[in-house]
């Protein structure tokens, strides 16, 4: 179990640019979350991915925000034309989900610091 | 829709000395609760949870937090905190959901101060 990995870490692009986001979760995890943390508050969900199906966007998740999951292993989360207001930590989390049988634990990954200038 | 209120957004304690965190939230249907700690710069790391049973839970580090349904609350408490315990602390709550999985709702955090 190496845990949830991000990549990268921390990321400056300027405004309008695209910029894309990788998450390696915990190998035999179905589940994996993409949640938004802005400075000096709570992280706030973005999208729910359970295998490779996307099966919860948040409204927080404009139309320049798509994310992916292909073959239900790692995860990509890509912002168009970036704004000033997207700088965040941007932080991945997954977990295993057996219906009402899972634990329901996240595990989370260091996430990926955006400053967008 | 579910809510996590935390009482205080910072917390200055002397090492040594009672750590208590206060949570509060609010959902329509029985929650799972968790507490999260995060260090700067890092993730966040899970402390403990509640999903069902016994209502006092005891998490790493020597944390414990006791689940109130009367009271809706979930706070976080360590009976003497040490300087490694300085830290951002998320309280956070989910309903279950089946397939829909069960997205974590967070309350704003508290950062921890231990003074030597």
């Amino acid at each position: 179990d190496t845990g949830v990995s991000q990549d990268p870490r921390h990321k400056i692009t300027k405004r309008g640019q695209n910029v894309t986001f990788r998450c390696d979760p915990i190998s035999e995890h179905n589940r994996l979350y993409w949640y938004r943390q802005t400075l000096g508050q709570g992280p706030e969900f973005l999208t729910y991915f359970q295998n490779e199906a996307q099966l919860e966007k948040s409204r927080l998740l404009s139309d320049r925000f798509s994310a992916e999951r292909p073959k239900g292993s790692f995860s990509t989360l890509e912002i168009q034309r970036t704004e000033q207001g997207d700088s965040a930590m941007y932080l991945c989390a997954s977990s295993l989900g057996l219906g009402l049988g899972s634990s329901y634990e996240q595990y989370f990954g260091p996430g990926t610091r955006l400053t967008v200038t | 829709a579910q809510s996590v209120t935390q009482l205080g957004s910072h917390v200055s304690v002397s090492e040594g000395a009672l750590v208590l965190l206060r949570c509060n939230y609010s959902s329509s249907v029985p929650p799972y609760l968790f507490w999260y700690v995060q260090y700067p710069n890092q993730g966040l790391q899970l402390l403990l949870k509640y999903t069902t049973g016994a209502t006092l839970v005891k998490g790493i580090n020597g944390f414990e937090a006791e689940f109130k349904k009367s009271e809706t609350s979930f706070h976080l408490t360590k009976p003497s905190a040490h300087m490694s315990d300085a830290a951002e602390y998320f309280c956070a709550v989910s309903v279950p959901r089946g397939a829909a999985g069960n997205k974590l709702t967070f309350g704003g955090g508290t950062r921890v101060l231990v003074k030597p």
